[in-house]
């Protein structure tokens, strides 16, 4: 399974676009990187998903270079409902995926 | 769609007894995943169900630990003799069969929080 990393925290205000990146230098070809978000005392949420380019949803960006080493999920406009840990993950499509989650990025959004 | 659902929410028990815990997936998922989160870490992965073939076991799942899936529906994971390093968070999640698109997304439950005295 590759391996991400990832800021353990980051801190921002309302309002303020937020980009977290996460590295997995050893993505494997048939991988795809997963953004989960977890609040305290809940179960994680997804978020977004992507394989290569750029990927957009409701809630987030997804930007992932042509080496696919590493990915950045962007927040636009953050509000301190924001404040969770975000966690990376890379995995397979084909079959089924453990989920390998690190310690993520906790961000802290402030007024 | 009411997504998972996690029963209880919360369980309090002294060292030594057993708990059982449900996870009821999201309707039409035909994989059901269980995740045991301890505080400050990410999820660790414990054993994984496709339908009810349990197909994967963690080494973190020792034998006082046990999951079934009956009838592919829902899944209970139970915890005999209890120790306190077992207090967690314990997280279920489900995911739709394979070939629909949504392949690799898991969708998790609320969670039981386990504290053993």
């Amino acid at each position: 399974l590759a391996k991400t990393t990832q800021p353990i925290s980051m801190d921002s205000y309302e309002g303020q676009e937020v980009n977290i990146t996460c590295s997995h230098n050893n993505i494997a070809t048939n991988d795809y990187i997963t953004w989960y978000q977890q609040f305290p005392s809940q179960g994680p949420r997804f978020i977004i998903q992507g394989y290569k380019t750029k990927v957009t949803n409701e809630v987030a960006s997804l930007f992932i270079p042509a080496d696919r080493k590493s990915s950045t999920l962007s927040l636009p406009r953050v509000s301190l409902s924001d404040t969770a840990v975000y966690y990376c993950l890379v995995g397979g499509r084909s079959g089924y995926s453990t989920l390998t989650f690190g310690k993520g990025t906790m961000l802290l959004v402030s007024p | 769609d009411t997504g998972v659902s996690q029963n209880p929410r919360h369980k309090i028990t002294k060292r030594g007894q057993n708990v059982t815990f449900r996870c009821d997936p999201i309707s039409e998922h035909n994989r059901l995943y269980w995740y045991r989160q301890t505080l400050g870490q990410g999820p660790e992965f414990l054993t994984y169900f496709q339908n009810e073939a349990q197909l994967e076991k963690s080494r973190l799942l020792s034998d006082r630990f046990s999951a079934e899936r009956p009838k592919g529906s829902f899944s209970t994971l139970e915890i005999q003799r209890t120790e306190q390093g077992d207090s967690a968070m314990y997280l279920c999640a489900s995911s739709p069969p394979l070939g629909r698109g949504e392949g690799d997304t898991q969708y998790f439950g609320p969670g039981t929080r386990l504290t053993v005295l």
